[in-house]
């Protein structure tokens, strides 16, 4: 059984602090996606990592993957209490496309 | 920008009663996926559909449920004899052939009471 996991569940932070989110999974896959979802809503896609050694940014977001370590990261700079959200990674299970999540991050950024 | 729509935004229901939860596709996608959301916790899989028929489903998604697709556009999922623990927010997601990327609609939030 694949399985996903994040830490920290929690997280709270300064506005203007930096801090990573992590996900590692249980068996190979080379898709691993990232989602945010605000209270109450749907998961807006952030970033969709495809191999080994990807990394991609959006503002103040990066995440990267390692396969072989089966690890990904999201690494948040210089956070803005906009950033306030629940961030979950999923993975697939290379079989139509279903995917795993992980039980999500809450990041609370304060002033 | 083509979105996922799901209908209800919410529903309750009594249970032991059977709703439908309704969701539109983006219109060029092939594959279908209903997850759910129990308040607080992670998203969970249930069932992923391609070329009218079921291509991979989890442990939850067990006798209780169906889904069809009855025209080109909707995609249903059945719930029979609700119970309480059926209470959820229920994502629609589609993804296009070839595409990597999952496209979620709002959900359907269920109440069962």
């Amino acid at each position: 059984e694949l399985k996903v996991e994040q830490n920290p569940l929690f997280l709270s932070m300064q506005e203007g602090k930096n801090y990573t989110i992590y996900c590692n999974y249980s068996t190979t896959s080379d898709r691993l996606y990232w989602y945010r979802q605000d209270p109450g809503k749907s998961l807006e896609s952030l970033f969709v990592l495809l191999s080994n050694g990807a990394v991609k940014q959006e503002g103040r977001l990066m995440a990267s993957l390692d396969t072989k370590a089966r690890l990904s990261t999201l690494h948040i700079t210089a956070a803005v209490h906009d950033l306030s959200a629940t961030y979950f990674c999923a993975v697939d299970t290379n079989s139509g496309y279903a995917l795993n999540f992980g039980k999500g991050t809450s990041l609370l950024v304060t002033p | 920008e083509p979105e996922v729509t799901q209908t209800p935004s919410h529903q309750v229901t009594q249970m032991g009663q059977e709703v439908i939860l309704r969701c539109v596709p983006i219109s060029n996608h092939l594959y279908f996926y209903w997850y759910r959301q129990i308040l607080g916790q992670k998203v969970e899989f249930l069932v992923s559909f391609y070329n009218n028929e079921i291509s991979e489903k989890s442990e939850i998604f067990d006798d209780q449920f169906s889904v069809e697709r009855p025209d080109g556009s909707n995609f249903t999922l059945k719930i029979r004899s609700t119970k309480l623990e059926d209470s959820a927010m229920y994502f629609c997601a589609s993804t296009g052939m070839g595409a990597t990327e999952a496209f979620f609609g709002q959900g359907t939030r269920l109440t069962v009471v």
